[in-house]
């Protein structure tokens, strides 16, 4: 089973800031088939980026994903106020496995 | 629009059995892998189960493997889950999920809004 280990449990920015947040894979995550979601309080989770770095339907383009093989990165260019939230990076290419998610919080 | 409504959820005592449902519209069901999700209290997101189109495959996690079937009625667009020997440990919010692609290695591109599962005495 792939294990996908994300860094930071907490990150505080302000918004306007950029955030990056890591997520490491304990074995190659084939042809790049990770993804990232956001999950705000009560709510179901939300596509944001799959194949590492494509953005979903609907997505802004502040969001960008990069990475391959076992080191990948969810990029915010410019953080909103809306976008404080947890994210989890998954990766689908061998069964099917979360990072423990990163909570990224006003500061 | 996409929309996942699951239904089943509860509370059940430990070892019993739960069927969770959850019917799908705004899609054509049939052409899709599905998968359910759950979060347990406060904690973050795990793969249950997932399912191919025209259930030629299944896949579960090694923590429901044996307990929890996963499967699938296109002619009704429901999706179900089939919980037996339920645990504490299996306390948790169960999403129902659209695979983005017909492949289950695809990512989510559609969760429903999640059923609370409660397993105590």
């Amino acid at each position: 089973e792939i294990m996908l280990t994300q860094s930071a449990g907490t990150l505080s920015l302000s918004p306007g800031e950029r955030a990056s947040l890591s997520c490491r894979a304990s074995q190659s995550v084939s042809s790049s088939y990770l993804a990232w979601y956001q999950q705000k309080p009560g709510q179901a989770p939300r596509l944001l980026i799959y194949g590492a770095s494509s953005r979903a339907t609907g997505i802004p383009d502040r969001f960008s994903g990069s990475g391959s093989g076992t080191d990948f990165t969810l990029t915010i260019s410019r953080l909103e106020p809306e976008d404080f939230a947890v994210y989890y990076c998954q990766q689908y290419g061998s069964s099917i496995t979360f990072g423990q998610g990163t909570r990224l919080e006003i500061k | 629009e996409v929309h996942l409504l699951e239904s089943g959820g509860g509370l059940i005592q430990p070892g019993g059995s739960l069927r969770l449902s959850c019917i799908a519209s705004g899609f054509t069901f049939s052409n899709y892998a599905m998968t359910w999700v759950r979060q347990a209290p406060g904690r973050g997101l795990e793969w249950v189960s997932s399912i191919s189109t025209n259930a030629d495959s299944t896949y579960y996690a090694d923590s429901v493997k044996g307990r929890f079937t996963i499967s699938r009625d296109d002619s009704r667009d429901t999706l179900y889950l089939q919980m037996n020997s339920l645990r504490a440990e299996d306390t948790a919010v169960y999403y129902c999920a659209k695979n983005r692609l017909v492949v289950v290695t695809a990512p989510i591109d559609y969760w429903g809004q999640g059923v609370l599962v409660t397993v105590s005495s």
